[in-house]
């Protein structure tokens, strides 16, 4: 199966809570697992990315938690501020640059200051 | 350094009528890609290109085609709109390593 499974659709966070955006998969070939930023208007940004080798990594407010056996990743904003505000996109391919990737619906953030 | 560039921003369309989405990027990128964006959905891939003269259909390429005629640009074209393909069109670019950068868009109305 190529689908990957995002939610919440939406998440309304207060200033300086967590958010937690989870994603899921099925095909175990999957080996890259990125998350996108996307601000109304603009095109996805890379935020973080991890592999498979490793059950978490941290990249400033931006963790990301890999569950290998459940086929499970999640993203989670400590400390969010109201310009994390914004659609966030996970995504699962086979190597980090093909034609390959598959992009999860989106989970639309706000966060309320 | 600009990245991925999209001409243009915006366009409203007549069923029936066509374009092209003109999609350059200056990192040397050997794989670019064409998606769309719709409500609910993510991003779909249209067509993709992974080197200068080849292209190939992604998950939804119906109504589009493509060309790679140079390295650094990838077009999209629509022969005769359909309300159907209202959208915003997504290019993005990759090379071993790299990830997707991705263009800031373009949004199409088809009335």
């Amino acid at each position: 199966q190529q689908q990957v499974k995002q939610s919440p659709q939406s998440l309304i966070v207060q200033k300086g809570g967590i958010s937690i955006i989870n994603c899921a998969y099925e095909n175990t070939a999957f080996d890259y697992f990125p998350w996108y930023q996307q601000f109304p208007g603009k095109g996805p940004a890379l935020l973080i990315a991890i592999r498979p080798d490793v059950s978490e990594k941290k990249e400033g407010r931006f963790t990301i938690s890999f569950n290998k056996s459940a086929k499970q990743f999640s993203l989670h904003i400590m400390d969010s501020q109201p310009g994390d505000s914004a659609t966030y996109f996970c995504a699962a391919s086979k190597g980090n640059y093909g034609q390959n990737f598959v992009f999860g619906p989106g989970t639309r953030l706000s966060v309320l200051p | 350094n600009a990245g991925v560039t999209q001409t243009p921003k915006f366009r409203v369309l007549k069923t029936g009528q066509s374009m092209t989405l003109l999609c350059a990027q200056d990192m040397n990128h050997e794989y670019m890609y064409w998606y769309r964006q719709d409500p609910g959905m993510g991003l779909r891939l249209i067509h993709y290109s992974v080197g200068e003269g080849t292209t190939a259909k992604g998950e939804v390429p119906d109504g589009y085609n493509v060309s790679r005629l140079k390295k650094q640009n990838f077009l999209l074209g629509l022969e005769s709109a359909a309300p159907s393909q209202t959208s915003v069109y997504f290019c993005a670019s990759s090379y071993y390593g790299s990830g997707y950068t991705f263009g800031s868009g373009t949004r199409l109305t088809v009335v």
